[in-house]
């Protein structure tokens, strides 16, 4: 199987500091990662598409300085919500695809707490 | 612009009766539909899509599902319910015939098994 692995699971942060929260793909290489975002009780939006070695395209209304995200290899992206606020608690996964037009593997999400 | 209409948010029912979850969705293009099941705190898991040919899916769990062009329609369906699948169900679609970028969802249905 593809295996899409998010670390960390839960992370609690301080209001105004940055944390990261990785996303890999474990047994495949993926050209391509996502990053959606979901509220309580609500659907998941995507965030951002992430290609390695280029620069994420962001959806309308996401802020690209506070929502950081790197795809330095093809098994590895990263999202930094960088001065973080309460607001930003939310539940963050990504998904992973081998290439065009191939299924998307989720991760597992990580929970983030600002407090 | 395409958009997915879960019409249940939330759906109880007893164990080993019948189940249907609701999925329409909007769209100009030709897309393709998913399925989706989230368990508390975890990523998606894939339960079934409907990418061309027979309008009837199976998907795993014993799921299935039913593509009406003419009604825009993806409802979900299962025989016989079992507690194990209490769960949070999301309807997806992706109108850019690719079934693993950018997915569009629906609001989501949660699933609750009674015993």
């Amino acid at each position: 199987g593809a295996v899409v692995s998010q670390h960390p699971s839960r992370v609690i942060c301080k209001s105004g500091t940055s944390v990261k929260i990785e996303c890999r793909s474990l047994d495949f290489q993926a050209t391509t990662m996502f990053w959606y975002r979901q509220f309580p009780k609500q659907s998941l939006m995507l965030m951002a598409t992430s290609n390695e070695g280029s620069k994420a395209t962001y959806e309308q209304g996401v802020e690209k300085d506070k929502f950081l995200i790197n795809h330095a290899s093809l098994t590895l992206s990263t999202l930094t919500v960088t001065s973080a606020h309460p607001e930003d608690s939310s539940f963050y996964i990504c998904s992973a695809v081998k290439g065009l037009n191939t299924e998307a593997f989720f991760g597992q999400g990580t929970r983030l707490t600002v407090v | 612009a395409q958009s997915v209409t879960q019409l249940d948010s939330q759906v109880p029912v007893f164990e080993e009766a019948p189940v249907e979850l609701r999925c329409n969705y909007s769209s100009s293009v030709s897309v393709y539909l998913f399925w989706y099941v989230q368990y508390p705190n975890q990523g998606l898991q894939l339960l079934l899509k409907y990418l061309s040919g027979s309008t009837l899916v199976k998907g795993i769990n014993g799921f299935e599902a039913e593509f009406n062009k003419s009604q825009t329609s993806f409802h979900l369906r299962k025989p016989s319910v079992h507690i194990s699948d209490t769960a949070e169900y999301f309807c997806a679609v992706s109108p850019w015939g690719d079934q693993g970028g950018k997915l569009i969802f629906g609001q989501g249905t949660e699933l609750s098994v009674k015993p």
